[in-house]
C-alpha cells in the first residue's frame, strides 16, 4: 500500500490568516482525496484533487476558501484560507491505491485549531 | 440522497468477547463498500467489498456484505484492548471514486 505523509501534523492559528497543508505519497496515485473531520464527526469530502487540472469541489466548499494544487501524481496540497474557529478540525488526504483500485489509503492528517 | 447507518453509535466490551458492527445503507449506484478502524487520526483501511455474501477474513476480523437487504457486518472475535477505536464504512457509488463515510462505531475493549 501507499505510504501518505502530510505536514504539518497540527497547528494553531489565529482568526483571519491562512494555512497550507501539504501531502505526499511515496508512489504515483491517479486520484488523491481531501477530507474534513470536525470534532465528533465522522469524515466529509472536501475535494478531488486532480492532476494538471482544476480540483473538483463537493457541495458547501468552494474553491476560495479551500483552493488545491495537485503539480503532480504524487503531491498535493490545501489551503485553508481566511480562517475562523468553525474551520478547527482534522485534515486529512487520501490517495488511491496501488494494488486494489478504488481502496484508499490516509494520511496522518493535520490537526488545525483556530483561536 | 444517500444515507449511511452505523450501529450500534458506541460500544464497551471486555477482552476476550466477541462484537458485530453493522453498516447499514441507502446509496445509489453501488459500486464498494470498506471498512475503516480510525484510532487516532488516520483510517486504516480493513476491507473492501463489492459482492454480496463472500467473506473477507483477516486475522480475529472478518466482514460480510448483504446487497440484497443492503447492509455489511464487521466482526472482531478475541477483542482486545488494542481494538479500541471507532470503525468506519464507507461506499463508493457512481462514476467516481470519492467516499462517503458512515457516522462510525466506537468501541472500547475493557480488561
Amino acid at each position: 500500500s501507499a505510504v501518505i505523509s502530510q505536514k504539518p501534523s497540527r497547528d494553531i492559528c489565529q482568526r483571519g490568516t491562512s494555512l497550507t497543508i501539504q501531502c505526499q505519497v511515496d508512489s504515483q496515485v491517479t486520484m488523491m482525496f481531501w477530507y474534513r473531520q470536525q470534532p465528533g464527526q465522522s469524515l466529509t469530502l472536501i475535494a478531488t484533487a486532480n492532476q494538471g487540472s482544476e480540483a473538483t469541489y463537493e457541495s458547501g466548499f468552494v474553491i476560495d476558501k479551500f483552493p488545491i494544487s495537485r503539480p503532480n501524481l504524487t503531491f498535493s496540497t490545501l489551503t485553508v484560507s481566511n480562517m475562523s474557529p468553525e474551520d478547527s478540525s482534522i485534515y486529512l488526504c487520501s490517495g488511491e491505491g496501488t494494488v486494489t483500485y478504488n481502496e484508499q489509503f490516509f494520511g496522518p492528517g493535520t490537526r488545525l485549531t483556530v483561536l | 440522497e444517500d444515507k449511511v447507518v452505523q450501529s450500534p453509535l458506541s460500544l464497551v466490551v471486555h477482552e476476550g468477547d466477541t462484537v458485530t458492527l453493522n453498516c447499514s445503507y441507502e446509496v445509489t449506484n453501488f459500486r464498494s463498500l470498506l471498512w475503516y478502524k480510525q484510532e487516532k487520526k488516520a483510517p486504516t483501511f480493513l476491507f473492501m467489498l463489492t459482492s454480496s455474501g463472500i467473506e473477507k477474513k483477516s486475522g480475529r476480523l472478518s466482514s460480510i456484505l448483504d446487497k440484497k437487504e443492503l447492509f455489511s457486518i464487521l466482526n472482531i472475535t478475541a477483542t482486545q484492548t488494542g481494538d479500541s477505536a471507532v470503525y468506519l464504512c464507507a461506499f463508493i457509488t457512481g462514476g467516481g471514486n470519492k467516499l462517503t463515510f458512515g457516522t462510525g462505531t466506537q468501541l472500547k475493549v475493557e480488561l
